[in-house]
């Protein structure tokens, strides 16, 4: 699986956009992007993923840039419950799969 | 929703003792994982399964092993537990064939080795 890079942490101000950058600049053609998060003292939870489309849902925005070789997850508005480490990973698509999650970035929502 | 529940949330055990981590889910999906995850150094894949009696390594496998018996099930299992082996265990499942891939996580079983 490809590997990614992701800034350490980060802050932003609540009710304002989060926008997580992603580097993948090794991604093969058939590897998705995945994002995960993680609140403090809970697992993981998924976020969004997507292969080369721009993806939306009712938590984030996943924007991939037309090269593949990185990505932005936004939060639209962000909260304080949304302050947690937030993980990219990329990973061949199909049926016998493992996700390796990185260090991710510590996202940092201020009042 | 799916559930992933762990068997215990804080475990404090001696070195050299044997110790049984449980997982189990309930939306019968294929693959189950272990990972441990330690400051610093994320979430690193232990063992997962794609099947009942099948097991695959992860990138740290050593020092560890597991069962999966029944489909709901997937145990870690530490032979003689160190004081290394002290972390946060975090069990995930999936489906085979998802379309999202997504992994459903536990809450985690945090490990003290004594």
């Amino acid at each position: 699986d490809a590997k990614t890079t992701q800034p350490t942490s980060m802050d932003c101000a609540e009710g304002r956009a989060a926008n997580l950058p992603c580097n993948h600049s090794t991604i093969s053609g058939n590897e998705y992007v995945y994002w995960y998060r993680q609140i403090h003292s809970q697992g993981p939870q998924y976020i969004i993923h997507g292969l080369k489309n721009n993806e939306t849902n009712e938590m984030a925005s996943l924007i991939i840039t037309e090269d593949r070789k990185s990505s932005t997850l936004i939060l639209p508005h962000a909260t304080l419950r949304d302050t947690a480490v937030y993980y990219c990973i990329v990973r061949v698509g199909g049926s016998n799969y493992k996700l390796t999650f990185g260090k991710g970035t510590l996202l940092t929502v201020n009042p | 929703d799916v559930k992933v529940t762990q068997s215990s949330r804080y475990l404090v055990k001696r070195t050299g003792e044997k110790v049984f981590l449980e997982c189990v889910q309930d939306m019968d999906h294929e693959n189950m994982f272990w990972y441990r995850q330690d400051p610093g150094l994320g979430l690193r894949l232990i063992y997962f399964s794609y099947d009942v009696k099948m097991k695959e390594k992860g990138d740290i496998p050593e020092g560890y092993s597991v069962s999966r018996e029944k489909k709901e099930r997937f145990s870690l299992i530490l032979e003689s537990a160190s004081t290394n082996q002290t972390s946060m265990y975090l069990c995930a499942s999936s489906l085979l064939r998802g379309q999202t891939g997504e992994l459903f996580f536990g809450e985690g079983s945090r490990l003290t080795v004594l």
